[in-house]
């Protein structure tokens, strides 16, 4: 089945750094990935839409400049945490949609990336 | 917008009892329905998922979830749970279109031998 990947599955950086979290669709081509956040005891909150090609569309609420996706190629999206602070830690999980299947479809999930911040 | 709700944040149950979570979603028009787990260290798997027909849809590992629609819910069952189904179930709406899934916040799920 289809499978997505994310590396690293979790790191470590000190406040102020930059993170970048990979999220790679393996035997599917996806034209659609999105980034979700999870919190302790809460829901996953959608931050953003990426779609190859083009801009990714941001959820009310996320700062685009500091979340910065970047959807190259129809296997790979890359959210990068910018200036990461400790309350960006959080545990980010991106899901992908292959294809040419739109609508009513199945999204595949990585495993997620913890990221703590220091 | 859409919202899900889960009713249960904690269940504890012990092994062979039976389950029952709710998930109820405010959006009124076509919807897919979703149930993910995420069992302990691993990512989230599909469970079981409905989009039209039979409300009363079967899953993986003995799971089944009817969909009513009078009453905007999605509930999922087991009649007998076992130890292994420790996790952290979430129920997911999507309209039609090209749109993302919306959670709900999860119901952590302990079976206890």
């Amino acid at each position: 089945g289809a499978v997505v990947s994310q590396h690293p599955s979790w790191v470590i950086c000190k406040s102020g750094t930059s993170v970048k979290i990979e999220c790679r669709s393996l035997d599917f081509q996806a034209t659609t990935m999105f980034w979700y956040r999870q919190f302790p005891k809460k829901s996953l909150m959608l931050m953003a839409t990426s779609n190859e090609g083009s801009k990714a569309t941001y959820e009310q609420g996320v700062e685009k400049d500091k979340f910065l996706i970047n959807h190259a190629s129809l296997t790979l999206s890359t959210l990068t945490v910018t200036s990461a602070h400790p309350e960006d830690s959080s545990f980010y999980i991106c899901s992908a949609r292959a294809h040419g299947d739109t609508g009513a479809n199945v999204l595949t999930f990585g495993a997620g990336s913890r990221l703590t911040v220091l | 917008a859409q919202s899900v709700s889960q009713h249960n944040h904690h269940v504890i149950l012990s092994e062979a009892a039976s389950l029952e979570l709710g998930c109820n979603y405010s959006y009124g028009g076509t919807v897919n329905l979703f149930w993910y787990v995420q069992y302990p260290g691993q990512h989230l798997q599909l469970l079981l998922k409905y989009f039209s027909g039979d409300p009363l849809v079967k899953g993986i590992k003995g799971f089944e979830a009817e969909f009513i629609k009078s009453k905007f819910s999605f509930n999922l069952r087991k009649p007998s749970v076992q130890w292994s189904d420790t996790a952290e179930y979430f129920c997911a709406v999507k309209d039609s279109g090209n749109t993302p899934l919306v959670f709900g916040k999860g119901t952590r799920l302990s079976v206890i031998a």
